[in-house]
């Protein structure tokens, strides 16, 4: 079983839907959970940690569920400038180490 | 510097050649890490630095794939003897320590023909 597993997509929307992606982690003690955004033939940008509590940034929402390990980012009126590739990303061990696992990512194709 | 920086950004190389990537962390981040992406794949750990720490090497594919770093500054990526399926986009990216999401150079793109 892989670390970090996404559905691929494409996931193809109209602009202003909302859509949501989930993320299963395999590991129990994970520690911390990221979201990253990349854009075709570019690097990976953070776009946001994601909190037991549950967390917020304008239109995008992330939560975390540790019971079942999973993570979830909802974007909210969709824009096309939305359109990339979502990474999931999680520390398996934490402590002393920062060695992140990257899911393969979900593709969104937010359409006019 | 204000981000990470990659040096080349382009690579081609002919197979069986050695080829060396550069990175430069963002000043004061003590920890640097190499990943590759292959095209339309996700990304594959390659090593870790951390301060004054042994390197985890763990995601190094073969003895052909070497890293360095000097202190807290500078790292070199070397491949010996590259072949093919070394092709792919060579990512470096920093971070301040133990936690927290990580800034990544904008990669190496090596061809090898």
């Amino acid at each position: 079983r892989k670390e970090v597993e996404q559905d691929p997509g494409p996931f193809n929307v109209p602009e202003g839907a909302t859509v949501a992606f989930n993320c299963t982690y395999s590991n129990s003690a994970s520690q911390s959970f990221f979201w990253y955004r990349q854009d075709c033939r570019k690097e990976p940008k953070l776009l946001m940690s994601v909190y037991s509590s549950g967390n917020e940034d304008g239109r995008f929402t992330a939560q975390l569920n540790r019971a079942s390990q999973y993570i979830s980012l909802l974007i909210r009126d969709s824009k096309l400038s939305d359109s990339a590739t979502y990474l999931c990303v999680v520390n398996p061990r934490g402590g002393a180490t920062n060695k992140l696992i990257f899911g393969t990512g979900t593709l969104l194709a937010v359409q006019p | 510097g204000a981000g990470v920086s990659q040096s080349p950004s382009n690579k081609v190389t002919e197979k069986g050649k050695d080829v060396e990537l550069r990175c430069d962390p963002i000043s004061g981040h003590t920890a640097l890490y190499w990943y590759r992406q292959r095209l339309g794949q996700g990304l594959e750990f390659l090593i870790y630095f951390q301060g004054n720490s042994a390197p985890d090497k763990s995601g190094l594919p073969s003895d052909r794939f070497s890293a360095e770093r000097t202190g807290e500054s500078v790292s070199t990526l070397t491949i010996q003897r590259t072949q093919q399926e070394d092709s792919a986009v060579y990512l470096c990216a920093s971070s301040l320590g133990f936690t927290g999401g990580y800034t990544f150079g904008s990669g190496t793109r090596l061809t090898v023909v």
